[in-house]
């Protein structure tokens, strides 16, 4: 079966500090790979997806970056935090794009910039 | 603008009663919809989806419909349990060449006994 493994589960950082999160799937190959973020009372805004690997689609202009170095593993970086990128980061991942394909969630990681 | 908009923001019932969250959206081109539970600092699970051509499905006690004529789903809940307690969130899948998922902001249910 499938599973999809994040961490940290939580993180505080300070202020410039960089950050690295990562997120690895397990049992399936070639899946899109998703980065997601939920601020406080807000629905979830995707930040990137990837397709393939070194393959990495922006969704919205930010102070973060995303990388795929592996087919199963897709990596969320910054090198200097901003107390703006508070938030809870999830990871997601679907194979094909059929009108009725699923899409799967990672646990999330609650970052707290400080 | 794509956008999905849920209703209410919050809810409390009482063990054992229904409830009905609603979801309107404006997204296009329209792929599916889904409905998610998100328990508190967790992931969400998915609990149906729906394409174009479905107008309702169910998954236990839960039963979602959609009318995309309208472009309105609803999520129904029967015989509330308190771990039903979690935030709803209904999301429309845009079919641009990948999954681009737009997410309601969410419906916070909270189940007393």
């Amino acid at each position: 079966s499938q599973t999809i493994h994040q961490w940290p589960a939580t993180l505080v950082q300070p202020v410039g500090s960089p950050l690295s999160l990562e997120c690895t799937v397990e049992g399936t190959s070639n899946p899109n790979l998703y980065w997601y973020r939920q601020a406080a009372g807000r629905g979830l805004q995707l930040l990137f997806y990837s397709v393939g690997i070194g393959q990495i689609s922006s969704e919205v202009p930010q102070n973060l970056s995303a990388s795929r170095p592996q087919d199963r593993q897709f990596i969320l970086s910054s090198k200097k935090l901003l107390l703006s990128d508070s938030g809870f980061y999830l990871c997601a991942w679907s194979v094909l794009d059929r009108e009725d394909t699923e899409a799967f969630f990672g646990q999330g990681t609650r970052l707290t910039v400080v | 603008k794509n956008q999905v908009e849920q209703s209410p923001q919050s809810l409390i019932i009482l063990e054992g009663k229904n409830c009905t969250l609603q979801c309107n959206y404006t997204v296009s081109p329209f792929s599916n919809l889904r409905w998610y539970k998100q328990d508190t600092g967790r992931g969400p699970v998915s609990l149906t989806i729906m394409t174009f051509s479905e107008n309702t499905k169910s998954n236990g006690r839960y039963t979602a419909t959609l009318d995309a004529d309208t472009k309105q789903s609803s999520l129904h809940i029967t015989a509330s349990q308190l771990s039903d307690s979690a935030s709803y969130i209904c999301v429309v899948s845009m079919n641009t060449g990948f999954q681009k998922l737009v997410f309601g902001t969410g419906t916070r249910l909270l189940v007393s006994p």
